[in-house]
């Protein structure tokens, strides 16, 4: 089956980028997504980007695909203290296979 | 709030016993999408029904079992329970058959089997 990975933390200064990454295994998927889980909440959809497209840009969150290298990369820019969640990266060849998300630690 | 509600919000059981979470989906919303978030298994992709069949199957034990009624509301059948059943329980919906857009996920249903 499908393999979607992503690093387990990541560590930023409030007001820097965050560049969360993701490598999946099967090339097949139409979209790949973003979402984002704050403590104690379901996942919440940031923004996906189709398989055909590079780059993706919405406000502070630009995606960056490399179909490739089946990589996916989240930038948020200007990092906030509210940004702090566990991102998730997915993708839905024929069912949803998410990683293990990303903990986004933001000091202030 | 995403309009998915699931319940309960919490629930504390023993091993061997069998409990059921029941999830309504966005009004409007056709697939409803079952996973369990472990923290050493993380999230993963349990069952999903559309209209009221069931459309796809991921991890999921024959211990559990799922449907969805004809009001579009699911239920999530965990029996024989065991210590490595606690986890966090999500439903999703969206509003077509594996819509590629968006799932609107409920807040859980933390299961702890003691």
């Amino acid at each position: 089956g499908e393999d979607v990975e992503q690093s387990l933390f990541l560590s930023v200064r409030e007001g820097d980028s965050s560049v969360i990454n993701c490598t999946y295994t099967d090339s097949s998927s139409t979209y790949l997504y973003w979402y984002k889980q704050e403590p104690g909440a379901g996942l919440q959809l940031l923004t996906y980007i189709f398989s055909n497209m590079d780059m993706k840009q919405d406000q502070r969150l630009t995606v960056l695909l490399n179909k490739k290298d089946k990589h996916l990369s989240l930038r948020i820019a200007d990092t906030q203290t509210g940004d702090s969640a566990i991102y998730f990266c997915a993708d839905n060849f024929n069912k949803f296979y998410f990683g293990s998300g990303t903990k986004l630690n933001v000091k202030p | 709030d995403s309009g998915v509600t699931q319940t309960p919000k919490h629930l504390i059981t023993a091993t061997g016993q069998r409990v059921t979470l029941r999830c309504s989906p966005r009004s409007g919303d056709l697939s409803v999408y079952w996973y369990q978030q472990s923290l050493d298994q993380g999230l993963q992709f349990l069952i999903q029904y559309y209209n009221g069949e069931e459309r796809a199957k991921g991890n999921i034990l024959e211990r559990f079992s799922a449907q969805q009624f004809p009001d579009l509301h699911s239920e999530l059948n965990l029996s024989s329970l065991e210590l490595g059943d606690s986890a966090l329980y999500f439903c999703a919906s969206s509003v077509r058959d594996r819509d590629d857009n968006e799932q609107f996920f409920g807040p859980g249903t933390r299961l702890t089997v003691l």
